[in-house]
């Protein structure tokens, strides 16, 4: 099992560029989830899926869209980059339920806006 | 909405020694607690959990410890070596996660 899959690994944009990140589960998750990190502020979610044909919006959810194609991927689109959006990206993906479950984390993609 | 307070930073200790970090939280309603271990460059990952039902739990070296009255858990590695070096993060769950914004530890040889 590959587990959480991120593409692509590095990516540098100039302003005003558009594109797309994707992730892919293969643990049968119900949930997944984009945080973004910051030297010095953790981890911040953007936007989350909770099941399959719901999204919701994280703690800094401005300047980002989501789409969940499947039970499998779920998808971060920045439609105009911003210097602000350079950072480390990570989606992760759990069962979402009763008693509370871990979060599986992808290896990440580094990217930088200029 | 729910808000995790970590502490400290940063963390120096030599080796063998303990390291004790500490996270509280706003939300009453959060019933579970992970803690993460991520190594510079690499992705978090899970090193240790607790739910809202149990007040302690031990893995080797490692132990958490929740106290849901005074809201706040702690992250207890005893006799640490230097591969435990690199940033830990705390997290509570209700809805969604909310982490606490990391203490990088550095074991000093």
């Amino acid at each position: 099992n590959a587990g959480v899959t991120q593409t692509p690994k590095f990516q540098v944009l100039k302003t005003g560029q558009s594109m797309t990140l994707q992730c892919a589960q293969d643990m049968n998750h119900n949930s997944m989830y984009w945080y973004r990190q910051d030297p010095g502020m953790g981890l911040r979610l953007i936007y989350y899926s909770a099941s399959e044909g719901t999204t919701d919006k994280g703690e800094v959810p401005n300047g980002y869209n989501v789409s969940r194609l499947n039970k499998r991927e779920f998808s971060l689109r920045l439609e105009s980059a911003a210097p602000s959006q350079t950072s480390v990206y990570f989606c992760a993906s759990s069962w979402f339920g009763q008693g509370g479950q871990p979060q599986h984390f992808g290896d990440g993609t580094r990217l930088s806006i200029l | 909405g729910e808000n995790v307070e970590q502490h400290p930073s940063t963390l120096s200790v030599q080796e063998g020694d303990s390291a004790v970090i500490k996270c509280t939280y706003s939300d009453s309603a959060s019933n579970y607690f992970p803690w993460y271990k991520q190594e510079l460059g690499k992705r978090p990952q899970l090193i240790i959990d607790i739910r809202s039902n149990v007040g302690e739990k031990k893995d080797q070296r490692i132990a958490v410890t929740l106290n849901k009255t005074a809201k706040h858990f702690s992250l207890h590695i005893t006799e640490t070596q230097p591969e435990d070096s690199a940033v830990y993060f705390c997290a509570a769950q209700s809805n969604q996660f909310y982490f606490g914004t990391g203490t990088s530890l550095t074991v000093i040889p």
